[in-house]
């Protein structure tokens, strides 16, 4: 069974770097694409972007600028930055994997698992 | 962006109803549409993807319908556990985006 654990420091200073893990267990983090994800009451549910086991990521344009994506396969690793924080960053971090549902067409990609969730708050 | 909009945004029923959550995409998404159903403090979990197909594990009282731009979650029988938040989201482009929920209360 597959496990994703969030960790990292649960407050952050305004304008500081918040820096997250998250390790993977039960199964291979090769060829599968890893995704955070953050939840805010304002905002809801906001995909941050992605990284692909070979390194590619994407990220969200309204993210883009301050957010760095990376794994560390010999690890079941991957970590997130999110730099230049403020009271908007506040939220519930999620990493989760992307599963592909293939038909004949192409590839369907849902989020199969996910971790628990890590609350950030962002606060002098 | 695609735009993601789920109405109502909160719904009250009885164990037992029949219930329909609807979503639709500011523009056509084909099927790559999810449902996910979120309870307090815990993550999202999958309940179907590519708009109809149940994932894995998941009740068959729950089934999704639609494609382009409209969207469907039905829950057919109500039960005690599927008081909870649910949101639809579209992977056919990026950024992913989700819906702002819709939350099934006890009537």
């Amino acid at each position: 069974q597959v496990q994703l654990q969030e960790s990292g420091p649960r407050l952050v200073k305004p304008s500081e770097t918040l820096s997250l893990t998250c390790t993977v267990s039960g199964g291979s983090i090769s060829s599968y694409y890893w995704s955070w994800i953050r939840q805010s009451p304002g905002k809801g549910l906001e995909w941050i972007g992605y990284i692909y086991d070979s390194g590619t990521t994407k990220y969200n344009p309204s993210l883009k600028s301050r957010v760095t994506i990376s794994v560390d396969t010999s690890q079941s690793h991957l970590s997130l930055k999110l730099s230049s924080v403020t009271s908007a960053d506040t939220a519930v971090y999620y990493c989760a994997r992307e599963a592909c549902y293939f038909d004949s067409r192409t590839c369907f990609y849902y989020f199969d698992y996910w971790g628990q969730g890590t609350l950030v708050t962002v606060s002098s | 962006d695609i735009q993601m909009t789920q109405s109502p945004s909160s719904l009250s029923a009885s164990v037992g109803d029949r219930v329909t959550i609807t979503c639709r995409a500011s523009q056509s998404i084909d099927t790559y549409l999810d449902w996910y159903q979120q309870k307090p403090g815990k993550a999202p979990k999958v309940l179907i993807f590519a708009a109809s197909s149940l994932q894995t594990g998941v009740p068959s009282r729950f089934s999704g319908s639609g494609s382009g731009t409209d969207f469907t979650l039905t829950i057919a029988s109500l039960q005690p556990e599927d008081f909870a938040t649910y949101y639809c989201q579209q992977s056919y482009n990026l950024p992913k985006t989700f819906g702002q929920g819709t939350k099934v209360e006890v009537k």
